[in-house]
């Protein structure tokens, strides 16, 4: 069964580095989505991405985030400067188009110390 | 944001018991789905729900899409430790990329 990717799993990082999260989408998702999580809550959308193009980045903290999809196929979250505050889980979700169902890859934990 | 106010919060059965939870809205939405989230992992899309008044099973699970297209149920029937997680509602807004609004949880535990 086709299956979304994330690595790493577990990041620890240390307040003010860089980090970076990776997902490979299910094969043939024209739709991906970067979601985060705080512990005990749902998640909430950082960026959407139609094939190689952001469509909606408007939760996304764009003066330490960035996100891209270059070739339309897997796509990269970085963090720079990382803070505290940004300790959670990273989700990455694809579906087939806008408004389908999504399917969400196993999440990045990261902890910022 | 915007967010879909599930009840219950949590819940505390025993193996074997049948449980309810819903979710309810303000807005209208087209779609519903179910999502189950375990400790550690990404959500794991459960059901999902097309039409109103529509009723679909997936195992011992069963949701509902409700009449007024402003809540739905999920039921699980005879409730194994493997229930035990975080089970969410979602639905795409009707604006914009359709952005999914996910519900506020129902924590399950369930007793051996």
């Amino acid at each position: 069964e086709a299956e979304v990717a994330q690595s790493p799993r577990y990041k620890i990082t240390e307040k003010s580095q860089a980090v970076a999260f990776w997902c490979d989408p299910i094969s043939g998702h024209a739709t991906l989505y970067w979601y985060r999580q705080i512990l005990g809550q749902g998640p909430e959308l950082l960026v959407q991405f139609q094939d190689e193009s952001v469509v909606d980045d408007s939760q996304l903290p764009k003066d330490r985030f960035s996100a891209e999809r270059l070739k339309g196929v897997d796509s990269t979250l970085k963090i720079q400067p990382a803070e505290l505050g940004d300790s959670a889980m990273y989700l990455c979700a694809s579906s087939l188009q806008q408004g389908g169902e999504q399917y969400f890859g196993p999440g990045t934990r990261l902890t910022v110390t | 944001g915007q967010q879909l106010n599930q009840s219950p919060q949590s819940m505390f059965i025993q193996e074997g018991e049948d449980v309810s939870m819903n979710c309810t809205s303000s807005s209208i939405f087209n779609t519903w789905l179910w999502y189950k989230q375990e400790p550690g992992e990404g959500p794991v899309l459960l059901i999902a729900l097309y039409k109103a008044g529509e009723l679909t099973s997936n195992g011992r699970l069963t949701a509902q899409f409700g009449i007024t297209r402003k809540d739905s149920f999920l039921n699980i029937s005879a409730s194994i430790p493997s229930d035990v997680g975080i089970y969410f509602c979602a639905g795409p807004m009707n604006t914009g990329f359709q952005k999914l609004v996910f519900g506020t949880g129902t924590r399950l535990l369930v007793s051996p």
